[in-house]
């Protein structure tokens, strides 16, 4: 089993409504952050949340994260048609490397 | 400021045949990083350099997998001899700090071995 894992795989959804993903993980953790990947394009960093935080807000995107679930989710509001990417979700263990879910992968329809 | 680039974009090669993909990182960032993406599965962690020392490369698959960083700036990835199961997209990525912080990475390398 994986570290991790983004749910769920794939999601479609219309342009203005919101978008919610979630990861869960099996290790404990230093902070998690979120990844987005547009097609063809590199991994862009969007937020990291420490394992002391329970929620943290970057313009449309909102970011929970529950420990003792070993929980995390993503949730972008007000979707448009550029937020069409794969969302990963990478977990960090202090002094260890980054362990990368399989992704999300968001269509926005215009 | 520039951010990691990578080279080539794309390789396509006959498996037996040896690719060197190239990495260079952010500018006075000593932590690099290879990760590679197989056939839509996860992304994972290949190696980290410090500068030019290998930190940790318990994710480099195989002896077929050679990694250097000679100098502490950019980085090659050489696989020698490819086999079809190295296909996949290859990721760059570097950072200041080595304690978990954000690490920035390149556009990746598509490799295709037939």
């Amino acid at each position: 089993s994986q570290q991790g894992e983004e749910d769920p795989q794939a999601l479609s959804i219309q342009e203005g409504e919101n978008a919610t993903m979630n990861c869960s993980y099996k290790t404990s953790i230093n902070n998690l952050q979120w990844y987005r990947q547009n097609s063809g394009r590199g991994l862009v960093h969007l937020i990291l949340i420490r394992s002391n935080e329970r929620e943290k807000h970057s313009g449309r995107l909102r970011v929970t994260l529950d420990t003792s679930k070993k929980s995390s989710s993503l949730l972008i509001t007000a979707s448009r048609a550029a937020d069409t990417a794969s969302y990963f979700c990478a977990t960090v263990n202090y002094g260890q490397n980054f362990v990368f879910g399989p992704g999300t992968r968001l269509s926005v329809l215009p | 400021e520039a951010g990691v680039t990578q080279f080539p974009s794309h390789s396509v090669i006959e498996k037996g045949q040896t690719v060197t993909l190239r990495c260079d990182p952010i500018s006075g960032h000593d932590n690099l990083y290879w990760y590679r993406r197989v056939m839509g599965k996860e992304i994972k962690f290949l190696l980290h350099f410090v500068k030019e020392s290998k930190q940790d490369e318990s994710g480099m698959p195989n002896n077929r997998f050679l990694a250097e960083r000679t100098g502490g700036t950019y980085s090659t990835l050489k696989v020698q001899p490819a086999e079809l199961e190295d296909s996949g997209v290859y990721f760059c990525a570097s950072s200041q700090s080595v304690t978990g912080e954000t690490q920035y990475f390149g556009p990746g390398t598509r490799l295709l071995v037939l």
